[in-house]
């Protein structure tokens, strides 16, 4: 199975920089995804990562370790619609079959004050 | 404008009754997905669908059931096996199932 850990809530202040860490354990992982939630909403994609590195979007970060089962999302000059909750997201590839599957972790909670 | 659409947002039944949730995408994508999401949890998925014709248990499948049988449609029935149906579902869809998912609003259904 899967196993996907992010902390529950981060409070932050306005014009900061945060940085949400994600580690999971799994086998057959094929990907790891960021979204962004606002309460009462659904899911919007943020960003993908498959190989080591960082990928950077603008005012959002993701970095990806494959050997450390670890990533995290960076957000610079934080904004208070940045208020949400951010889902990291891990996909396995199921050989023989050619599935893919997303598996979610609990989602951490920001909080941006002024 | 491409899109999912699902409706209503917000759906009551009464225990012991099915009910079916639409999900509707114009984006051309093969893949659809239904998952659940609880007060503070993640997403968790029940069913999802790579082709027309064709669909695949998730999770937590067991209550649920789903068709899909236009590339375009993939409904979700919450039958009365459910025990605990209250709950948030946004469906999703992607191009393939190698590609990142998009989701549509969600239906927040709650049974009494």
């Amino acid at each position: 199975g899967q196993n996907i850990d992010q902390p529950t809530e981060m409070t932050a202040t306005e014009g900061a920089i945060v940085q949400i860490n994600c580690t999971y354990q799994t086998s057959g992982f094929n990907g790891l995804f960021w979204y962004q939630q606002h309460a009462g909403e659904a899911p919007t994609f943020l960003s993908y990562n498959v190989l080591d590195g960082l990928e950077e979007k603008g005012r959002f970060s993701s970095f990806l370790s494959r050997s450390k089962g670890y990533s995290y999302l960076l957000l610079k000059e934080l904004q208070m619609k940045d208020s949400a909750s951010y889902l990291c997201a891990v996909r396995v590839a199921y050989s023989g079959a050619g599935s893919y599957q997303l598996t979610f972790g609990k989602g951490t909670k920001l909080s941006v004050i002024p | 404008d491409g899109g999912i659409t699902q409706s209503p947002k917000y759906l009551f039944r009464k225990e012991g009754q099915n009910v079916t949730l639409s999900c509707e995408q114009n984006l051309n994508h093969d893949a659809m997905y239904w998952y659940r999401q609880d007060p503070g949890q993640g997403l968790r998925l029940i069913y999802y669908s790579q082709i027309v014709n064709d669909f695949q248990k998730g999770d937590i499948a067991e209550g649920y059931s789903v068709s899909r049988e236009k590339k375009e449609s993939f409904p979700l029935t919450v039958t009365s096996a459910q025990k605990n149906p209250t709950a948030f579902y946004p469906c999703a869809s992607s191009m393939t199932g190698a590609e990142e998912q998009y989701f549509g609003p969600g239906t927040r259904l709650t049974v009494t």
